[in-house]
């Protein structure tokens, strides 16, 4: 079942513009993470943000984490026509365990 | 260091074949863990597999079975395919518990 649900489904911005996602999710987790997938190849991971961190920062990216609302936002400044791609958001809950509970994602177009 | 790997790449097969799917993990990972992403369902956990042992199972009919061997390379294989077996599978490999995951590039299979 999925766990995260990322909003929108589909957002297409014009280069230069920033690109906002928005996930939610239902149970108590212990980390949160952000993926890329280009055209249906393997996954590349963004960040990683855990239950008790706020904020997060790496290059144009910007991850918050809403642990009451169970909502985190994944911001990509100043996009890029590379940065085209799927955006899944990933919850990684508590217990010895690697698995991870996918959103559907989010497909960013960024137009030249 | 190199990725992971998966192989074979694209895999075609006929219903009521068994199929099987190869990942070798980042050198020193000991994690391994096998995801199905379809357009429909989106990503779904299929399985983990820890130092050989299966920590961790998605709710996946029995025709899924997986092993890691001692090398820490993992192998998945369904049983009986169905046209719904068709999917894009991926295998991700982690080092620390709880950390991100480094994703294979997959193998696309389809069941004709």
């Amino acid at each position: 079942s999925q766990q995260g649900e990322e909003d929108p489904q589909a957002l297409s911005i014009q280069e230069g513009e920033n690109a906002t996602m928005n996930c939610s999710y239902k149970t108590s987790i212990n980390n949160l993470q952000w993926y890329r997938q280009n055209s249906g190849r393997g996954l590349v991971h963004l960040i990683l943000i855990r239950s008790n961190e706020r904020e997060k920062h790496s290059g144009r990216l910007r991850v918050t984490l809403d642990t009451s609302k169970k909502s985190s936002s994944l911001l990509i400044t100043a996009s890029r026509a590379a940065d085209t791609a799927s955006y899944f958001c990933a919850t990684g809950t508590q217990g010895g365990s690697e698995k991870l509970v996918f959103g559907k994602g989010t497909k960013l177009t960024v137009n030249p | 260091k190199a990725g992971v790997t998966q192989t074979p790449r694209y895999l075609i097969k006929t219903r009521g074949q068994q199929v099987t799917l190869s990942c070798s993990p980042i050198s020193g990972h000991r994690s391994v863990s096998w995801y199905q992403q379809t357009p429909g369902q989106g990503l779904q956990f299929l399985f983990e597999y820890f130092s050989e042992t299966q920590r961790n199972k998605g709710n996946f009919p029995g025709r899924f079975s997986g092993r890691q061997f001692s090398n820490s390379r993992s192998e998945m294989n369904v049983s009986t395919l169905e046209l719904g077996d068709s999917a894009l599978y991926l295998c991700a490999s982690s080092l620390v518990l709880n950390n991100e995951q480094f994703f294979g590039p997959g193998t696309r299979l389809t069941v004709l």
